[in-house]
Parts: C-alpha cells; sequence; structure tokens
C-alpha cells in the first residue's frame, strides 16, 4: 500500500491566520481525500482532491475556508484559513487507488488554535 | 446517506481477555468495509479490508467478519494486550461514493 508523508505533524497557531498541511505520497493515487476529525470525534470528509480539477467539497465544507490544491497524482495541500479555536481539530490526507483497494492515512495534524 | 454505529463507545478489559467490537451500517450497498485502529493524536493504521464479497478477514489475533445483508461487522480480538489499547474505527465504502464513511469508535483499554 501507498506511504504517505504528511507535515506538519502539528502546530499552534494564532486566530485569522492560515495553515497549509501538506500530503506527499510515495506513488501516483487517483484519489485522495482531506478529513477532520475534531476532539472526541469520529472522521469528517472535508473533500475530494481531483486531480487537474477543483476539489469536490461536502456539506457544511467550502473553497475559502479550506482550499485544497492537487498538483499531481502524488501531493496535495489543505490550507485552514482565517483560523478560529473551533478549526482546532486532527486533520488527515487519506488516499486509495480505488476500486476494491482499501485506503491509507497519513499520520495526521494535530492544529490547535488559540 | 449512509450512517456507521459503533458499540460498545468505550470498552475496558483484562489483559488475556478475547473481546468483540461492533459496528452496523444503514446502507448494505457497500463496496467493502475497512478496519482501522487510531492511537491517541494520531493518524489510522489499516487493520482489516473486507470486500462485500468476502464473510470474514483474519490478521494474527485479529478476525473480523461482514454481514452485508443484515449492516454489521464485528471484529475480534482473541488474547488481548495492553498494547491494544487504542480506538478501533469502522468504515464502509459505499457502491456510488468514492469516500468512506466512519463509526464514531469504540475506545479499548486492555488492563495489565
Amino acid at each position: 500500500s501507498a506511504v504517505i508523508s504528511q507535515k506538519p505533524s502539528r502546530d499552534i497557531c494564532q486566530r485569522g491566520t492560515s495553515l497549509t498541511i501538506q500530503c506527499q505520497v510515495d506513488s501516483q493515487v487517483t484519489m485522495m481525500f482531506w478529513y477532520r476529525q475534531q476532539p472526541g470525534q469520529s472522521l469528517t470528509l472535508i473533500a475530494t482532491a481531483n486531480q487537474g480539477s477543483e476539489a469536490t467539497y461536502e456539506s457544511g465544507f467550502v473553497i475559502d475556508k479550506f482550499p485544497i490544491s492537487r498538483p499531481n497524482l502524488t501531493f496535495s495541500t489543505l490550507t485552514v484559513s482565517n483560523m478560529s479555536p473551533e478549526d482546532s481539530s486532527i486533520y488527515l490526507c487519506s488516499v486509495t487507488s480505488g476500486g476494491g483497494y482499501g485506503y491509507t492515512f497519513g499520520s495526521g495534524t494535530r492544529l490547535t488554535v488559540v | 446517506k449512509q450512517e456507521v454505529t459503533q458499540i460498545p463507545a468505550a470498552l475496558s478489559v483484562p489483559e488475556g481477555e478475547n473481546l468483540v467490537l461492533n459496528c452496523s451500517f444503514t446502507d448494505s450497498a457497500i463496496y467493502n468495509l475497512q478496519w482501522f485502529r487510531q492511537d491517541p493524536g494520531k493518524g489510522l493504521t489499516s487493520l482489516l479490508l473486507i470486500q462485500s464479497s468476502q464473510r470474514e478477514q483474519t490478521s494474527g489475533r485479529l478476525n473480523a467478519s461482514l454481514d452485508k445483508s443484515s449492516g454489521r461487522s464485528t471484529l475480534y480480538i482473541a488474547a488481548s494486550q495492553p498494547g491494544d489499547s487504542a480506538t478501533y474505527l469502522c468504515a464502509v465504502k459505499g457502491d456510488n461514493n468514492n469516500d468512506m464513511r466512519f463509526g464514531a469508535g469504540t475506545r479499548l483499554t486492555v488492563k495489565p
């Protein structure tokens, strides 16, 4: 299965600022996803990162708040913009080769907004 | 919309016990189901992947079963160890979408 390098592993940010999270995969993958895990909660899908086109966002998530880039089949970034304490969560990227393949997750970015 | 439920939310057992974690899903039109382990503040580690055509998968002390028609899966852990302490997440991929839907997880504590 693919190996994912996610950076940074954690950060403490001031409210009103932005943080960009990077996800690098060691092989080309068809699909990449970004999830959020709020404290004590399970994972919620933010968006599907599409190569060569805009990301597809889930209900409740918008591009202005969570802009996503996917310039090629091995890399994606998620930006958390104009942060507030409510954005404090673990953010995870995930990949799959589609079909019957399973999903692999990055190690997560633990974000604290103060 | 697919809803995934995990029971119990938390479980504490003494070392050596066999245990079962439960996962149910509302839409039986799934492509596959995956069990993950998550340590506090960390990412997810895949444990077992079951395709919709399969009934079970085994890896070491872990055995996962799938009953697609009834919308249920179980994760069986044999001879539990303190190192098994973690949150276990069940996730399903539907036939008509590419992403996974997660349950809230079961937080397992195995006491020495």
